[in-house]
C-alpha cells in the first residue's frame, strides 16, 4: 500500500500568519492528492482534491500544491477557526490511505 | 441539505458483532460510490470499505477483509457496514462518507460518526 507521510505532526502558528504543511507519498500519486481539515469531535471537512482545487466552499486562503510523491497545503493568514488537524489522502490506487495528520495549534 | 446519519454503534465483546447503517438524504443516493472510514480514539483516519453506485465494485482494507461487510440499499437510500469478529483494536468512530466522483475517490460529505467500542 502506499505510505503517506505528514510533517511536521504539530505546527505551531500566531494567527494571522502563513502555516505550510507537507505530505509525502512512498509511491508516486500523481495528482490524486486530497486534503482533510478536522476539528475536535466532528467529522473531517474536504479542502482540496486532485492536490490544487479547492473543494466546495472553501475560502481562497487554502491552497494545495505539489504531485508525484510530494504535496503541501498553505494556509495563507490563519484564522482562529483553522487550528485543528489536517490530513492528506491519496486516492491513485487502492487501498485509500491517509497520512498520520498535522495538528496546527496556537502558537 | 446533504446529510448523512449513522447509528447502530455500542459497546460490544471480543468476538461479537454490530451492523452500522447510515441513512442518507439531501441527493440522489443511487448515483454516488460510499466509502465507511474509522478513527480510533486519538489516532488518524483509516480507510475501511468501498461500495460502488449499484454494489458491483467492493474494496476492503486488509484490516478488516474478511471480517466486515459493506452493502448498501438504494431503495432506502442507506448505507451498511456489518462487522463480524470484532477485536479490541477495532474500537474507533466509524464514518460513512460520499464519494465525489468515480474517479475522484475522496470523501465530500461525512456523517457524524458512530462509536463502537470493543471491550470484554
Amino acid at each position: 500500500e502506499i505510505v503517506m507521510t505528514q510533517s511536521p505532526a504539530t505546527l505551531s502558528v500566531s494567527p494571522g500568519e502563513r502555516a505550510t504543511l507537507s505530505c509525502r507519498a512512498s509511491l508516486s500519486v500523481r495528482s490524486n492528492l486530497a486534503w482533510y481539515q478536522q476539528k475536535a469531535g466532528q467529522a473531517p471537512r474536504l479542502l482540496i482534491y486532485g492536490a490544487s482545487t479547492r473543494a466546495t466552499g472553501i475560502p481562497a486562503r487554502f491552497s494545495g500544491s505539489g504531485s508525484g510523491t510530494q504535496f503541501t497545503l498553505i494556509i495563507s493568514s490563519l484564522q482562529s477557526e483553522d487550528f485543528a488537524v489536517y490530513y492528506c489522502q491519496q486516492y491513485n490506487k487502492w487501498p485509500l490511505t491517509f497520512g498520520g495528520g498535522t495538528k496546527v495549534e496556537i502558537k | 441539505e446533504v446529510q448523512l446519519v449513522e447509528s447502530g454503534g455500542g459497546l460490544v465483546q471480543p468476538g461479537g458483532s454490530l451492523r452500522l447503517s447510515c441513512a442518507t438524504s439531501g441527493f440522489t443516493f443511487i448515483n454516488y460510490n460510499m466509502n465507511w472510514v474509522r478513527q480510533a480514539p486519538g489516532k488518524g483516519l483509516e480507510w475501511l470499505s468501498y461500495i460502488s453506485t449499484i454494489s458491483t465494485t467492493i474494496y476492503y482494507a486488509d484490516s478488516v477483509k474478511g471480517r466486515f461487510t459493506i452493502s448498501r440499499d438504494n431503495a432506502k437510500d442507506s448505507l451498511y457496514l456489518q462487522m463480524n469478529s470484532l477485536r479490541d483494536e477495532d474500537t474507533a468512530v466509524y464514518f460513512c462518507a460520499r464519494v465525489r466522483g468515480p474517479l475522484v475517490v475522496v470523501n465530500d460529505y461525512w456523517g457524524q460518526g458512530t462509536l463502537v467500542t470493543v471491550s470484554s
